[in-house]
Parts: C-alpha cells; sequence; structure tokens
C-alpha cells in the first residue's frame, strides 16, 4: 500500500538556521501536498506540487519533487520559532483522489 | 483562506453511544473527506465522499461508520456504537473538484474521547 514515509521524524534547529524535511513515497502519485499541524490542532495546508513540477516556492519553502526516486524535500529557510510543529507530506496515488498521510517530522524551533 | 468547520470541537461519550460528527464544508467544493488520528498517531484516511455516494474508503471505516449530506451544506460522520478505540480527532476535509492540482482544505478537527 502507498504510504509516505518522512525523515527525519524529529528535527531541533535555532532560530535562523534552516529546516530540511524529506518524504518518501512508494506508489505513482498526481500529486504531494505538504502541511503543518500544530499540537492539538487542524492541518494547515502549505504547498502543492504537481506530480510533473520539480520545484515550488512560497515565501520562505521550498519544496522539490523527484518522482523518478518517489521523494520531496521541504526546505523551510530562516526559521522562526513560531515554526515549531509537525509536518507531513500527502500523497494521492494515480486513479485515485485519496491522500494517503506519512508520519510526519516533529520540528523544534529554539528561540 | 476558505475555512472548513467542524463542530463539535470536543465531545465525550459513553462507550456504546452513538455520535455525528458535523462539517461545512467550503461552498464551491464537490469532495469531502474524513480522516482521523489518534493521539500521537498519523493522520488516517477513512472515507471520500462525491455526488451523494462514497467514493472510496478505507479499511478503518467499518459497518458502525457512515457519512451523508442530509441537507445539501452539512457533511456528517456516524458512529453508531463508539469503542474506546475510537477516541481520535477527526478531520473533516474538502477539495474543489476532480482537476488535478487541488487542494485539500482541512478543518479543526472534533477531538473524541470515548470513556
Amino acid at each position: 500500500s502507498q504510504q509516505g514515509e518522512e525523515d527525519p521524524q524529529a528535527l531541533s534547529i535555532q532560530e535562523g538556521e534552516n529546516a530540511t524535511m524529506n518524504c518518501s513515497y512508494k506508489t505513482s502519485i498526481n500529486n504531494l501536498q505538504w502541511y503543518r499541524q500544530n499540537s492539538g490542532r487542524g492541518l494547515v495546508h502549505l504547498i502543492l506540487i504537481r506530480s510533473n513540477e520539480r520545484e515550488k516556492h512560497s515565501g520562505r519553502l521550498r519544496v522539490t519533487l523527484d518522482t523518478s526516486k518517489k521523494s520531496s524535500s521541504l526546505l523551510i529557510t530562516a526559521s522562526r520559532a513560531a515554526d515549531t510543529a509537525s509536518y507531513f507530506c500527502a500523497t494521492d496515488a494515480s486513479g485515485t483522489y485519496k491522500y494517503i498521510f506519512g508520519t510526519g517530522t516533529r520540528l523544534k524551533v529554539l528561540a | 483562506e476558505p475555512e472548513v468547520t467542524q463542530t463539535p470541537s470536543h465531545q465525550v461519550t459513553q462507550m456504546g453511544q452513538e455520535v455525528i460528527l458535523r462539517c461545512v464544508p467550503i461552498s464551491n467544493h464537490l469532495y469531502f473527506y474524513w480522516y482521523r488520528q489518534i493521539l500521537g498517531q498519523k493522520v488516517e484516511f477513512l472515507v471520500s465522499f462525491y455526488n451523494n455516494e462514497i467514493s472510496e474508503k478505507s479499511e478503518i471505516f467499518d459497518d458502525q461508520f457512515s457519512v451523508e449530506r442530509p441537507d445539501g451544506s452539512n457533511f456528517t460522520l456516524k458512529i453508531r456504537s463508539t469503542k474506546l478505540e475510537d477516541s481520535a480527532m477527526y478531520f473533516c476535509a474538502t477539495r474543489e473538484g476532480q482537476a488535478s492540482g487541488n487542494t485539500i482544505y482541512f478543518g479543526e478537527g472534533s477531538w473524541l474521547t470515548v470513556v
């Protein structure tokens, strides 16, 4: 079954540093989305990248997608304490419209 | 940003009781989803709904679960006879259409505690 796996599972950095999180998946996809979740809260959409795209930017966020390796990365530049959250990738397999979530990366940004 | 609204935000129920969780989708969205997240675990797909019928469901979504759109606006998840292991955060999510690249927007969740 398709499953996203993020690594690292947990990441702790100093404010101002960059944070990189990776996501791997198993089957062909249409799209990959990244979400942020603050503790006990809902899922906030960050970026959607289509299978025919290789890189997307949004503010301090940069997402790459390598379909040959079935992997994606999320880079947060110049991190802030407010970026502390869990980050999930979610993929939809070709032929389906449901998104399957990865296990998430817990990011802690120290002030 | 458009919002998906869920109620209640938190519900405590006795084991064996029926629970209905409600969601108001974004107004022009056509695809609806329910996900759940057990405390500390990953977000799990339950069911997707389109054109007044279930389009996909997971193995978690067994006979004790049902979904409907009773009045054309609300989208509900019913759990007929709750079990302790149903305790989780339940998220409603909606998507505009069938085109590739539609973002799925999530609500803030309904936290269900079964005691």
